[in-house]
């Protein structure tokens, strides 16, 4: 049974365009939420979610959290062709270790020149 | 920013056979794990590592599997028995006292 649930699997746009991704949990007892980048092999890190509304800004990608109705989304604004990926969300429960990750099965996501 | 490596990049090996994925965490790293995933499917927990000793494990992390951080240093998994649903590219991953998972590169290991 999934905990961590990515729509859509796959999204194919533009340069420019703006993309929404999303990603809806559920755990037992919640500590964080993880968004990470996975080009050709290691995920890397791009934001921690842990309270609710408060949005996360990088550059041009910003997330938010909300813990009421336990979803997150991931935004990328004006998007280039460098933004190709999977974009994996992840959840730590407070019963686990802090490194102990459930992730979803990821958002492919193309950007066509 | 440091890293954390992974030898070897790629190990193809026979049913069978033991293989040992090796990890160099980040010095100050206290805290790590290893993550596997199967071509297609989402990324997977096997164990985590703490003070020299296994502080959770997956089903998946098998009597088949084991992991030793030997000279306080390099972090292994071990693979004793390779069967063919082994083949996947494990990750290495480590932190320290605050949440930011830190991942390898990874091996891609395939089991012929």
């Amino acid at each position: 049974e999934d905990k961590v649930v990515q729509s859509p699997l796959s999204l194919v746009v533009h340069e420019g365009d703006t993309v929404t991704l999303n990603c809806s949990y559920e755990v037992t007892n919640f500590r964080s939420l993880l968004w990470y980048k996975q080009e050709k092999k290691a995920p890397t890190f791009l934001f921690m979610l842990t309270s609710s509304g408060i949005e996360k800004k990088s550059g041009r990608l910003s997330s938010i959290l909300d813990k009421k109705e336990l979803f997150s989304i991931l935004n990328i604004t004006a998007t280039q062709t460098g933004d190709s990926a999977i974009y994996l969300c992840a959840v730590v429960d407070r019963g686990s270790t802090l490194g102990r990750l459930y992730f979803g099965r990821g958002t492919q996501l193309t950007v066509w020149p | 920013e440091p890293e954390v490596t992974q030898t070897p990049s790629h190990q193809v090996t026979q049913m069978g056979q033991e293989v040992i994925l090796r990890c160099v965490p980040i010095s100050n790293h206290l805290y790590f794990y290893w993550y596997r995933q199967i071509l297609g499917q989402k990324v997977e927990f096997l164990v985590s590592f703490y003070n020299n000793e296994i502080s959770e494990k997956s089903e998946i992390f098998d009597d088949q599997f084991s992991v030793e951080r030997p000279d306080g240093s390099n972090f292994t998994l071990k693979i004793r028995s390779t069967k063919l649903e082994d083949s996947a590219m494990y990750f290495c991953a480590g932190h320290g006292q605050g949440q930011k998972l830190f991942f390898g590169s990874g091996t891609q290991l395939s089991v012929l």
